[in-house]
């Protein structure tokens, strides 16, 4: 099936640090997703992205559907010690895949705060 | 409280035995979602329905089965022919074929020794 490049696959930082991550592609995706996963849950809806430049902010999350349409990226201000977890990106792509209308997952970043 | 059901949590079977997931959704989502998490490889999509009746294979359907017999319920069955079943295993479900949005349920541990 289709790539999506997630990374970094982990990141190790200290509270109140930011947080950068990113997905990228070779194909073209109509809708970025994010999604974020606790040990043993499932993963939890973040921020929805459907247009090509769009920027959208959930709390201190923000997250961008780059220009390209083959990339989008997500930022963590100021990281508190519930961030910590799995965020995963999902795509859709544009032509279909990924189970007709299903997505296609990234692999994940850990994130891990130290105290 | 609207939402994704998953049992059990935990689930451990003998290798051989065919074993039932469930999976129940109270948001009248059309569409309803298989996958399979292991360590490092991300999500993938074992099987989906798009609507009542109706399923398709997804990228590792190979020993698995499902049906959709009611809106609410998608039940994975994990056979014996699956060679790899231990994993934890999500359900899925989505409003409209229009929208893009899936929502998880709290996830299965299979362990099959």
């Amino acid at each position: 099936g289709q790539q999506l490049n997630q990374s970094p696959q982990s990141m190790f930082i200290q509270e109140g640090e930011d947080v950068s991550m990113n997905c990228t592609s070779s194909s073209i995706f109509n809708t970025w997703l994010w999604y974020k996963q606790d040990p043993g849950e499932g993963p939890v809806l973040l921020i929805a992205l459907y247009k090509a430049g769009e920027l959208t902010s959930n709390g201190r999350l923000t997250a961008q559907f780059g220009i390209t349409r083959k990339d989008s990226f997500l930022n963590i201000s100021a990281s508190i010690p519930s961030d910590v977890g799995i965020y995963f990106c999902a795509g859709q792509l544009s032509g279909g895949g990924g189970g007709a209308d299903g997505l296609t997952f990234g692999k994940g970043t850990h994130l891990i705060i130290q105290p | 409280d609207g939402g994704i059901t998953q049992s059990p949590k935990y689930l451990f079977r003998k290798e051989g035995q065919n074993v039932t997931l469930s999976c129940e959704q109270n948001l009248n989502h059309d569409a309803m979602y298989w996958y399979r998490q292991d360590p490092g490889q991300g999500l993938r999509l074992i099987y989906y329905s798009q609507i009542v009746n109706d399923f398709q294979k997804g990228d590792i359907a190979e020993g698995y089965s499902v049906s959709r017999e009611k809106k609410e319920s998608f039940p994975l069955t994990v056979t014996s022919a699956q060679k790899n079943p231990t994993a934890f295993y999500l359900c899925a479900s989505k409003r409209v074929l229009n929208s893009y949005e899936q929502y998880f349920g709290p996830g299965t541990r299979l362990t099959v020794t």
